[in-house]
């Protein structure tokens, strides 16, 4: 059964920081890796999607790594800014099913 | 393209009455629905997956009684509370997937669900 653990749980850095969030499975045969952001009482917003051919995908300030051999992915957001205080999740397909982690609640602190 | 909406985006209803909660694909075919629930603090959990014209089908734990689904056309899903109560207060999420990359999934925005 697939399991996904996210750390940290929460994360609260000043603006302008790089970060990592960091993103752990246990079955490296997934179809592909996402991430979403979740604002408060709102709905998910995708920011990157890795194939499972993929090592990393790149949009703006965010980039995202995929290693299936060791089970992790990591989102990495440059240059931090308050308007990325939200919480990250970290999504895995198989087989048409999602996994979703718990997620990293971040603030960013103008 | 591979817009999915939702309405209603909140709903207030009262202990033992039934809501309805519909999910759009704008502009493509879903030909598969999921719907998602999310308690505070929590993570999505899949309730079911819906194929269009055929009955869904439930995750352990979810009561396939309460919780309805009806996938009646390749646009349209919807997901009924029957006589809901104060812990069917929620956030349900739906996705739907069938557009042109037909294993991603395409999120709702979401229905706020609060049964007083």
């Amino acid at each position: 059964k697939q399991e996904v653990t996210q750390i940290p749980a929460a994360l609260s850095v000043p603006e302008g920081e790089n970060l990592v969030l960091n993103c752990s499975f246990t079955d490296s045969a997934i179809y592909n890796l996402q991430w979403f952001r979740q604002d408060p009482g709102k709905g998910l917003t995708s920011l990157l999607l890795i194939q499972s051919s993929q090592r990393e995908q790149t949009s703006g300030r965010l980039n995202a790594s995929l290693d299936k051999s060791s089970g992790r992915s990591t989102l990495y957001i440059a240059a931090s800014q308050p308007g990325d205080s939200a919480t990250y999740l970290c999504v895995l397909q198989g087989a048409q099913k999602l996994v979703f982690g718990q997620g990293t609640r971040l603030t960013i602190n103008p | 393209g591979a817009v999915v909406s939702q309405h209603p985006s909140w709903v207030i209803c009262k202990s033992g009455t039934s809501v309805k909660i519909e999910c759009r694909s704008l502009d493509f075919q879903a030909t598969t629905m999921f719907w998602y629930r999310q308690f505070p603090k929590q993570s999505l959990m899949l309730m079911a997956t819906s194929n269009e014209g055929s009955k869904a089908t439930y995750e352990q734990g979810v009561e396939k009684d309460k919780f309805l689904i009806n996938h009646a056309s390749l646009t349209l899903s919807t997901l009924t509370v029957t006589s809901a109560h104060p812990e069917d207060s929620s956030f349900y999420i739906c996705s739907a997937s069938g557009g042109r990359a037909s294993n991603e999934q395409y999120f709702g925005p979401g229905t706020r669900l609060t049964v007083t």
